[in-house]
């Protein structure tokens, strides 16, 4: 399978722990996106990576958290102090490039007591 | 503020039947329109996109139906299965130049009954 990967793919933690999800686009994708999915909602857009640069970020995305893709391939998303509305699943896509389509990973669903 | 509104939360057809789902944007710098299929604890998988530049567009059982002065576009899923059952996703995004991110709509939890 040379589909997008995410892991874990669950995890439970305590408030005010930090948790580091891990994605693995396909490859030669250089365009990486971060979005994260509330239970019934729609996903909504996090973050994305051209290559290792990290060119947007949106207002959802607090000081709290940070993500990286520092050799261009798999990216990571960490969290720290996390609270309990930060449970949801966090989804990753990758595409070839600008305008290519979007294909997303099966998520790290998140879980904060 | 939500960009995309999608319509309704949730459809229940018969099998055979054709089952229709709306989306209305608002921002007119939108140019690309996906739909994702999401069965549960999976990812969204892209079913079918459209670019503004046409009205229609068909693959297989599943069309897109596009109205860019009204603002919507429309899924329509011919001789719906009860494969079928899962919850489905409306998305808009602006020119590659701006980031290609996705602003999905609320979803539509679909079921066909056999």
């Amino acid at each position: 399978d040379t589909g997008v990967s995410q892991d874990p793919r669950h995890k439970i933690t305590k408030r005010g722990q930090n948790v580091t999800f891990r994605c693995d686009p396909i490859s030669e994708h250089n365009r990486l996106y971060w979005y994260r999915q509330t239970l019934g909602q729609g996903p909504e857009f996090l973050t994305y990576f051209q290559n290792e640069a990290q060119l947007e970020k949106s207002r959802l995305l607090s000081d709290r958290f940070s993500a990286e893709r520092p050799k261009g391939s798999f990216s990571t998303l960490e969290i720290q102090r996390t609270e309990q509305g930060d449970s949801a699943m966090y989804l990753c896509a990758s595409s070839r490039g600008a305008g290519e389509t979007q294909y997303f990973g099966p998520g790290t669903r998140l879980l904060v007591l | 503020q939500q960009q995309v509104k999608q319509s309704p939360q949730s459809l229940i057809v018969q099998k055979g039947g054709i089952s229709i789902i709306n989306c209305a944007y608002e921002n007119t710098a939108f140019d690309y329109f996906p739909w994702y299929q999401q069965f549960p604890g999976k990812g969204p998988a892209l079913l079918i996109a459209i670019r503004p530049d046409v009205s229609e567009k068909k693959e297989g059982r599943f069309t897109i139906s596009f109205n860019k002065s009204a603002k919507q576009f429309s899924l329509h899923i011919m001789d719906s299965q009860p494969g079928d059952s899962a919850t489905y996703f409306c998305a808009a995004s602006t020119s590659p130049g701006a980031g290609n991110m996705l602003t999905f709509g609320g979803g539509t939890r679909l079921m066909v009954k056999p």
